[in-house]
Parts: C-alpha cells; sequence; structure tokens
C-alpha cells in the first residue's frame, strides 16, 4: 500500500527565507510524486511532479523538489519566501498503473511573516 | 483552456437528503475523480470515471455514487446525507487514465445540518 508522511503540520518563515517542506512516502512500486499547493476557499493547484524523469523537479512560482529513492523523500524548496506562498502545501503518490488514485499527505500549512 | 469547474460551489442540506454535484472537466480530458475534504480526514479518494466507466472507488460507503457522460462530464450523488458529509467535495480531471496528472477545480462546499 502507498502512503505518505508530511512531517510538521506548520511552518513559518520570514520573507525571503528559505522553505522546506517535507514529504516521505511509501509505495512497494516506484511511485509518481505531486507537490499541491491550496489557497484558502480554493481547489488544489499542481506545482510540480516527479514520473521517474529527472529526480530535481522544478515547478511553478520557483519551488523545486527533489526525488532521493535512497531516503524515500521527496521535500519542497524554495530559497526565498514570499507572503504571497502562504497556504497549505499537499504532498501526493500515486502508482503508475492506470487507475491507481492519488494518495495525498495531510497536508503542511506554511506561514510566511514581513 | 478553461479550468476545471464545479457546481454549485456552496450547498447547504439537511440529514436525511440527498444531494448531486457537478464537474465539468477541462477539454479533452476523459478522466474524471472525485474527492472528499474535511479537517479530520484530509483529502480521501472517492472514485474515477473515464469514458463513462468507474475505474477505480475508494472506501465509501454507497450512499456515495457518480457517473459520467459522454462529454466527460460528472455528476457526483449523495443519498440520505448525514452529518459527518459536510466536507469539501473536489473534482479533479486528467488527459488519461489513472492519475497521473490530475487539475483541481474549485469545489464544492456542502454543509448538511
Amino acid at each position: 500500500a502507498q502512503s505518505v508522511t508530511q512531517l510538521g503540520s506548520h511552518v513559518s518563515v520570514s520573507e525571503g527565507a528559505l522553505v522546506l517542506l517535507r514529504c516521505n512516502y511509501s509505495s512497494s512500486v516506484p511511485p509518481y510524486l505531486f507537490w499541491y499547493v491550496q489557497y484558502p476557499n480554493q481547489g488544489l493547484q499542481l506545482l510540480l511532479k516527479y514520473t521517474s524523469a529527472a529526480t530535481l523537479v522544478k515547478g511553478i512560482n520557483g519551488f523545486e523538489a527533489e526525488f532521493k529513492k535512497s531516503e524515500t523523500s521527496f521535500h519542497l524548496t524554495k530559497p526565498s519566501a514570499h507572503m504571497s506562498d502562504a497556504a497549505e502545501y499537499f504532498c501526493a503518490v500515486s502508482g503508475t498503473k492506470a487507475g491507481t488514485a492519488l494518495i495525498f499527505g495531510k497536508g503542511t500549512t506554511l506561514s510566511v511573516s514581513s | 483552456k478553461a479550468g476545471v469547474t464545479q457546481t454549485p460551489r456552496y450547498l447547504i442540506k439537511t440529514r436525511g437528503q440527498q444531494v448531486t454535484l457537478s464537474c465539468s472537466p477541462i477539454s479533452g480530458h476523459r478522466s474524471v475523480s472525485w474527492y472528499q475534504q474535511t479537517p479530520g480526514q484530509g483529502l480521501q479518494f472517492l472514485f474515477e470515471y473515464f469514458s463513462e466507466t468507474q475505474r477505480n472507488k475508494g472506501n465509501f460507503p454507497g450512499r456515495f455514487s457518480g457517473r459520467q457522460f459522454s462529454n466527460s462530464r460528472s455528476e457526483m450523488n449523495v443519498s440520505t446525507l448525514e452529518l459527518g458529509d459536510s466536507a469539501l467535495y473536489l473534482c479533479a480531471s486528467s488527459p488519461r487514465q489513472g492519475t497521473y496528472e490530475q487539475y483541481f477545480g474549485p469545489g464544492t462546499r456542502l454543509t448538511v445540518t
């Protein structure tokens, strides 16, 4: 069975500081991995995805994530936080076979202070 | 391209009633998945439809059902509503079967009183 663990339900950073949101996955098969962002009263927006190509994945809004198989991790980073990055972030995993569902982590709320 | 649209955006129902939610996927996308989001359980997969057939189903009771039409639009129905069904219901579309890359709509906020 697949699962995702997001370490830290709440992360606070100052504007301009490094953002690091942690995600560890469990999967018996090579997974696809995703990061989504959700702003208040909105749906989820895809930030980036790993689909077994390059292990360092660049996404929108300056975010990137690195797939580390040995650590079963897919942490999300951004060099310099902006106030507009404040939102809830979800890591998700799926199998690569058709018909497998997206399994989400519990989410991490990112707060950015000035 | 227009994104995924969901109607209505907000809904208030009484316990025991039934409700139907609608989702229009991105043009050209044939797969539609539904998720329930609650503070306690987080995001949980309900079901996926592709080419008008349910391809995958999550661990929800039979009160939750759905369908997909030939134009890929999808509806989700919940019968005999319970207080615990209060949630944000999210629809996501994908260009192909399975969950390779999903694009989410804004959701329907259902409140059951």
